[in-house]
């Protein structure tokens, strides 16, 4: 069962940050936030993951609350190519298994 | 990242035939290749893990009669849906793992 909680959907305007938050109340001590993203009819892709510091790369941040029980993923400035499925994910850090939720339809709007 | 591809993109198949799909890392070998399935608006569900060499491990309700997966290098896996059924059309996707894992494209299979 996956340990997040994440809402089905979020809009956004574009070239606005998109904030998509997660909740992970029962995440372990050795395991990390990972996000990763599926545009329509394709592979997930891997956006960012993160164990307790905030973590920034070129696609997003990743703020983490300090108890780690939940964590928004940021998306600085939102395009059309942003819209996707968005999933929150904890595992032990590149653990084999990846167990999806049911994540976040994010829609970026014109 | 590194490459992951999957062979063919889209199939379409008359009910009772038997249907391979292609995983390959391309530029990396992987330890480890991963088979999801996902049905419309719904999320990725773990099918089975595979490991070269090695028998492929099962997610619970898997029938893995059904689902033959074979991983006879470290850059190639594949899924045979035998005996396909209507019910077996989905969005069949792998992953392949070194230390990170990547995602490959997907396939979609059409059952008639």
């Amino acid at each position: 069962d996956a340990k997040t909680t994440q809402p089905p959907s979020m809009d956004c305007a574009e070239g606005r940050a998109a904030n998509l938050p997660c909740n992970h109340s029962t995440i372990s001590g050795n395991e990390y936030v990972y996000w990763y993203r599926q545009i329509h009819s394709q592979g997930p892709q891997y956006i960012i993951h993160g164990l307790k510091n905030n973590e920034t790369n070129e696609m997003a941040s990743l703020i983490i609350t300090e108890d780690r029980k939940s964590s928004t993923l940021i998306l600085p400035h939102a395009t059309l190519r942003d819209t996707a499925v968005y999933y929150c994910i904890v595992r032990v850090e590149w653990d084999d298994k990846i167990i999806f939720g049911k994540g976040t339809r994010l829609h970026i709007l014109p | 990242g590194a490459v992951v591809s999957q062979h063919p993109s889209r199939v379409i198949c008359k009910s009772g035939t038997s249907v391979k799909i292609e995983c390959r890392s391309l530029d990396f070998q992987a330890t480890t290749m991963f088979w999801y399935r996902q049905f419309p608006k719904k999320s990725l569900m773990l099918m089975a893990t595979s490991n070269e060499g090695s028998k492929a491990t099962y997610e619970q309700g898997v029938e893995k009669d059904k689902f033959l997966i074979n991983h006879a290098s470290l850059t190639l896996s594949t899924l045979t849906v035998t005996s396909a059924h209507p019910e077996d059309s989905s969005f069949y996707i792998c992953s392949a793992k070194n230390n990170e894992q990547f995602f490959g494209p997907g396939t979609r299979l059409t059952v008639l």
